[in-house]
Protein backbone atom coordinates (compact mmCIF):
# COMPACT_ATOMS: atom_id res chain seq x y z
CA UNK A 1 0.00 0.00 0.00
CA UNK A 2 1.44 3.72 -0.69
CA UNK A 3 2.07 5.79 2.56
CA UNK A 4 3.22 9.66 2.44
CA UNK A 5 5.96 10.83 5.27
CA UNK A 6 6.18 14.62 5.66
CA UNK A 7 8.65 15.72 8.53
CA UNK A 8 9.06 17.63 10.45
CA UNK A 9 5.76 17.45 12.04
CA UNK A 10 6.50 20.97 13.86
CA UNK A 11 9.26 23.57 13.41
CA UNK A 12 9.60 27.20 15.01
CA UNK A 13 12.07 29.56 13.01
CA UNK A 14 13.27 32.74 12.97
CA UNK A 15 12.64 35.18 10.57
CA UNK A 16 15.26 35.48 8.05
CA UNK A 17 15.92 31.65 8.65
CA UNK A 18 16.37 29.02 5.93
CA UNK A 19 13.69 26.41 5.32
CA UNK A 20 13.96 22.71 3.93
CA UNK A 21 10.55 20.31 4.26
CA UNK A 22 10.94 17.04 2.92
CA UNK A 23 7.83 15.05 1.64
CA UNK A 24 7.98 11.35 0.53
CA UNK A 25 6.01 8.66 -1.09
CA UNK A 26 6.33 5.10 -0.95
CA UNK A 27 4.30 2.13 -3.01
CA UNK A 28 4.06 3.67 -5.82
CA UNK A 29 5.65 5.33 -8.95
CA UNK A 30 5.31 8.44 -10.99
CA UNK A 31 2.93 10.06 -9.10
CA UNK A 32 1.81 13.95 -8.76
CA UNK A 33 3.10 15.69 -6.03
CA UNK A 34 1.81 18.71 -4.22
CA UNK A 35 2.90 21.32 -2.00
CA UNK A 36 -0.35 22.95 -0.02
CA UNK A 37 -0.33 25.56 2.74
CA UNK A 38 -3.11 26.48 4.77
CA UNK A 39 -3.44 29.56 6.97
CA UNK A 40 -5.34 29.73 10.02
CA UNK A 41 -9.02 29.77 9.11
CA UNK A 42 -8.87 29.70 5.46
CA UNK A 43 -9.00 26.88 3.46
CA UNK A 44 -6.46 25.18 1.35
CA UNK A 45 -3.83 27.32 -1.17
CA UNK A 46 -2.04 25.18 -3.84
CA UNK A 47 1.58 26.47 -3.39
CA UNK A 48 3.22 23.86 -6.02
CA UNK A 49 2.94 20.26 -7.93
CA UNK A 50 4.89 18.41 -9.87
CA UNK A 51 4.21 16.07 -12.49
CA UNK A 52 7.50 14.33 -12.75
CA UNK A 53 11.43 14.62 -11.68
CA UNK A 54 12.50 18.09 -11.97
CA UNK A 55 9.19 19.46 -13.38
CA UNK A 56 7.72 22.02 -10.91
CA UNK A 57 4.82 24.47 -11.74
CA UNK A 58 4.41 26.97 -9.25
CA UNK A 59 0.54 28.61 -8.62
CA UNK A 60 1.52 31.60 -6.90
CA UNK A 61 4.56 33.94 -6.39
CA UNK A 62 6.12 33.60 -2.96
CA UNK A 63 8.93 33.45 -0.88
CA UNK A 64 9.08 29.46 -1.41
CA UNK A 65 10.30 27.35 -4.48
CA UNK A 66 10.24 23.89 -4.39
CA UNK A 67 12.30 20.67 -5.67
CA UNK A 68 11.33 17.16 -7.01
CA UNK A 69 15.03 15.73 -7.27
CA UNK A 70 14.29 11.93 -7.20
CA UNK A 71 10.67 10.29 -8.45
CA UNK A 72 9.47 10.30 -4.73
CA UNK A 73 10.83 12.69 -3.22
CA UNK A 74 9.57 16.93 -3.27
CA UNK A 75 10.84 19.21 -0.60
CA UNK A 76 9.55 23.40 -0.60
CA UNK A 77 12.61 25.46 0.40
CA UNK A 78 13.21 29.19 1.36
CA UNK A 79 16.42 30.74 1.08
CA UNK A 80 15.14 33.71 3.70
CA UNK A 81 11.53 33.62 5.76
CA UNK A 82 9.56 35.80 6.67
CA UNK A 83 6.28 36.03 9.34
CA UNK A 84 3.88 35.61 6.40
CA UNK A 85 5.10 31.86 5.43
CA UNK A 86 3.80 30.63 8.92
CA UNK A 87 0.92 27.88 8.76
CA UNK A 88 0.38 24.39 8.17
CA UNK A 89 2.17 22.81 5.10
CA UNK A 90 0.57 19.53 3.42
CA UNK A 91 2.20 17.40 1.09
CA UNK A 92 -0.21 15.08 -1.04
CA UNK A 93 0.28 12.34 -3.97
CA UNK A 94 -1.82 11.36 -6.42
CA UNK A 95 -1.76 8.76 -8.89
CA UNK A 96 -1.55 10.60 -12.26
CA UNK A 97 -3.62 11.43 -15.02
CA UNK A 98 -6.59 9.44 -15.75
CA UNK A 99 -7.30 8.47 -12.08
CA UNK A 100 -9.65 11.11 -11.34
CA UNK A 101 -6.81 12.97 -9.47
CA UNK A 102 -7.90 11.47 -6.10
CA UNK A 103 -5.26 12.82 -3.55
CA UNK A 104 -3.21 11.77 -0.18
CA UNK A 105 -2.48 14.10 2.51
CA UNK A 106 0.14 13.75 4.25
CA UNK A 107 0.10 14.68 8.26
CA UNK A 108 1.31 18.09 8.24
CA UNK A 109 4.07 20.33 9.17
CA UNK A 110 3.38 23.40 11.48
CA UNK A 111 5.70 26.02 10.77
CA UNK A 112 5.66 29.13 13.11
CA UNK A 113 8.25 32.13 12.10
CA UNK A 114 8.73 34.03 15.29
CA UNK B 1 -11.67 27.29 -14.07
CA UNK B 2 -13.50 25.21 -11.72
CA UNK B 3 -14.22 27.00 -7.99
CA UNK B 4 -15.96 25.48 -4.65
CA UNK B 5 -18.58 27.31 -2.46
CA UNK B 6 -19.13 25.86 1.10
CA UNK B 7 -21.85 27.34 2.57
CA UNK B 8 -21.48 28.36 6.44
CA UNK B 9 -17.91 28.31 8.24
CA UNK B 10 -18.97 26.92 11.57
CA UNK B 11 -22.07 24.50 11.96
CA UNK B 12 -22.61 23.24 15.79
CA UNK B 13 -25.23 19.92 16.19
CA UNK B 14 -26.02 18.27 19.05
CA UNK B 15 -25.36 14.30 19.40
CA UNK B 16 -27.55 12.46 17.49
CA UNK B 17 -28.89 15.19 15.40
CA UNK B 18 -28.24 15.29 11.30
CA UNK B 19 -24.98 17.14 9.76
CA UNK B 20 -25.45 18.55 6.76
CA UNK B 21 -22.88 20.64 5.47
CA UNK B 22 -23.34 23.08 1.98
CA UNK B 23 -20.77 22.99 -0.67
CA UNK B 24 -21.77 24.43 -4.52
CA UNK B 25 -19.12 24.04 -7.56
CA UNK B 26 -18.55 25.99 -10.68
CA UNK B 27 -17.11 24.18 -13.33
CA UNK B 28 -17.21 24.80 -17.00
CA UNK B 29 -16.73 20.50 -17.59
CA UNK B 30 -18.22 17.37 -15.90
CA UNK B 31 -16.51 17.70 -12.47
CA UNK B 32 -14.61 15.10 -10.01
CA UNK B 33 -16.02 15.91 -6.31
CA UNK B 34 -14.75 15.14 -3.01
CA UNK B 35 -14.89 15.10 0.22
CA UNK B 36 -12.16 15.39 3.21
CA UNK B 37 -11.99 15.48 6.45
CA UNK B 38 -9.19 16.77 8.83
CA UNK B 39 -8.84 16.35 12.53
CA UNK B 40 -6.94 18.78 14.56
CA UNK B 41 -3.17 19.13 13.38
CA UNK B 42 -3.68 16.16 10.59
CA UNK B 43 -3.41 15.47 7.09
CA UNK B 44 -6.57 15.67 4.99
CA UNK B 45 -8.68 12.02 5.05
CA UNK B 46 -10.54 11.77 2.02
CA UNK B 47 -14.30 10.99 2.88
CA UNK B 48 -15.82 10.18 -0.43
CA UNK B 49 -16.23 10.76 -3.86
CA UNK B 50 -18.23 11.28 -6.96
CA UNK B 51 -16.35 10.63 -10.62
CA UNK B 52 -19.27 9.14 -12.44
CA UNK B 53 -22.06 7.02 -12.41
CA UNK B 54 -24.56 6.93 -9.02
CA UNK B 55 -24.84 10.33 -7.97
CA UNK B 56 -25.50 9.25 -3.81
CA UNK B 57 -21.90 7.82 -3.03
CA UNK B 58 -21.37 6.90 0.38
CA UNK B 59 -18.26 7.13 2.48
CA UNK B 60 -16.62 6.42 5.50
CA UNK B 61 -18.15 7.33 9.35
CA UNK B 62 -21.67 6.52 7.99
CA UNK B 63 -21.40 10.04 5.78
CA UNK B 64 -22.80 10.27 2.23
CA UNK B 65 -23.29 12.73 -0.82
CA UNK B 66 -25.77 13.42 -3.64
CA UNK B 67 -24.43 15.24 -6.86
CA UNK B 68 -26.76 17.18 -8.18
CA UNK B 69 -26.07 18.54 -11.48
CA UNK B 70 -28.61 20.76 -12.00
CA UNK B 71 -28.36 22.85 -8.87
CA UNK B 72 -24.18 22.27 -9.47
CA UNK B 73 -24.11 21.06 -5.90
CA UNK B 74 -22.61 17.85 -3.93
CA UNK B 75 -24.05 18.65 -0.03
CA UNK B 76 -22.74 16.32 2.67
CA UNK B 77 -25.05 14.50 5.17
CA UNK B 78 -24.56 12.10 8.10
CA UNK B 79 -27.77 11.12 9.99
CA UNK B 80 -26.44 11.40 13.50
CA UNK B 81 -23.69 12.95 14.72
CA UNK B 82 -21.32 11.26 16.90
CA UNK B 83 -19.05 13.11 18.93
CA UNK B 84 -15.88 11.96 16.85
CA UNK B 85 -17.37 13.76 13.68
CA UNK B 86 -16.19 17.31 15.30
CA UNK B 87 -13.35 18.16 12.73
CA UNK B 88 -13.11 20.28 9.54
CA UNK B 89 -14.71 19.41 6.11
CA UNK B 90 -13.74 20.48 2.72
CA UNK B 91 -15.29 20.10 -0.55
CA UNK B 92 -13.08 20.21 -3.33
CA UNK B 93 -13.47 19.60 -7.23
CA UNK B 94 -11.48 18.90 -9.69
CA UNK B 95 -11.79 19.55 -13.39
CA UNK B 96 -11.71 16.49 -15.79
CA UNK B 97 -10.14 18.49 -18.60
CA UNK B 98 -7.07 19.29 -15.92
CA UNK B 99 -7.12 16.77 -13.22
CA UNK B 100 -3.98 17.68 -11.59
CA UNK B 101 -5.11 20.32 -9.08
CA UNK B 102 -8.23 20.20 -7.16
CA UNK B 103 -9.98 23.21 -5.97
CA UNK B 104 -11.10 23.80 -2.24
CA UNK B 105 -13.62 25.20 -0.79
CA UNK B 106 -12.84 27.17 2.67
CA UNK B 107 -13.75 24.25 4.74
CA UNK B 108 -16.57 24.10 7.47
CA UNK B 109 -15.75 23.29 10.85
CA UNK B 110 -18.16 20.82 12.56
CA UNK B 111 -18.77 21.05 16.65
CA UNK B 112 -21.07 18.04 18.33
CA UNK B 113 -22.50 19.26 21.64
CA UNK B 114 -23.43 16.34 24.25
Amino acid sequence: SQTIHQWPATLVQPVGSPLSLECTVEGTSNPNLYWYRQAAGRGLQLLFYSVGIGQISSEVPQNLSASRPQDRQFILSSKKLLLSDSGFYLCAWSQGPGTKNIQYFGAGTRLSVL
Amino acid sequence: AQSVTQLGSHVSVSEGALVLLRCNYSSSVPPYLFWYVQYPNQGLQLLLKYTTGATLVKGINGFEAEFKKSETSFHLTKPSAHMSDAAEYFCAVSDRSNDYKLSFGAGTTVTVRA
